[in-house]
């Protein structure tokens, strides 16, 4: 069974830092692209970034680039965000999400998400 | 706002059909397939429609996805209680080069 769950969310003052991980299991994970996803409060979906199976291929939404970082680790099957200069609208749920196999921009499994709180 | 436009809400009544309607543009949906999720509450997102209109095992065939033009639909037919839920259209933007999401649309099953 697929298996994605987040970490590392938090309350964090305006302009820190955090960084989020997402563990896989139940998947070849270095065979698939992987996807940040978030939801502000009452707010809909937004897409944030994608890495390829071999982190050759990265894209960012326009609102993170400069200040969220994309990475992952096959060995571990671990998917990061770094996200820097946090701005209190980048208060979310983040979720990752698995690209499915040829079709790079459909996700076809979810974690449950981490919720990041930005504020003093 | 998003480049992807969906109608907030939508309401039907048990065993009744609705539709959903994204509305975009030649650069994301007159170029490339369309996804739709469901989201539950209180819940991650379900990968619902691909391809336009492919549905994932599990999915029933009560859903079904459609595209013409700048524009994609979703139809709910037999409509049940537990369809009750936000549903999210989403597609690959050539322009920004990114995944845009349509705003959502929340359905009510009176």
């Amino acid at each position: 069974e697929v298996q994605l769950v987040e970490s590392g969310g938090g309350l964090v003052q305006p302009g820190g830092s955090l960084r989020l991980s997402c563990a896989a299991s139940g998947l070849r994970f270095s065979g698939y692209g992987l996807n940040w996803v978030r939801q502000a409060p009452g707010k809909g979906l937004e897409w944030v970034s994608y890495i390829s199976s071999t982190s050759t291929t990265l894209h960012y939404a326009d609102f993170v680039k400069d200040r969220f970082i994309i990475s992952r680790d096959n060995g571990k099957k671990v998917l990061y965000l770094q996200m820097n200069s946090l701005r209190a609208e980048d208060s979310a749920i983040y979720y990752c999400a698995r690209a499915a196999r040829f079709l790079e921009w459909t996700f076809d499994f979810w974690g449950p998400g981490t919720q990041v709180f930005v504020s003093s | 706002q998003s480049v992807v436009t969906q109608s907030p809400s939508v309401s039907g009544t048990p065993g009744q059909g609705v539709a959903i309607s994204c509305s975009g543009s030649g650069s994301n949906i007159g170029s490339n397939t369309v996804n739709w999720y469901q989201m539950l509450p209180g819940t991650a997102p379900k990968l619902l429609i691909y391809g336009d209109n492919q549905r994932p095992s599990g999915v029933p065939d009560r859903f079904s996805g459609s595209r013409s033009g700048t524009s994609a639909s979703l139809a709910i037919s037999g409509l049940q209680s537990e369809d009750e839920a936000d549903y999210y259209c989403t597609v690959w933007d050539d322009g920004l080069n990114g995944v845009v999401f349509g705003g959502g649309t929340k359905l009510t099953v009176l």
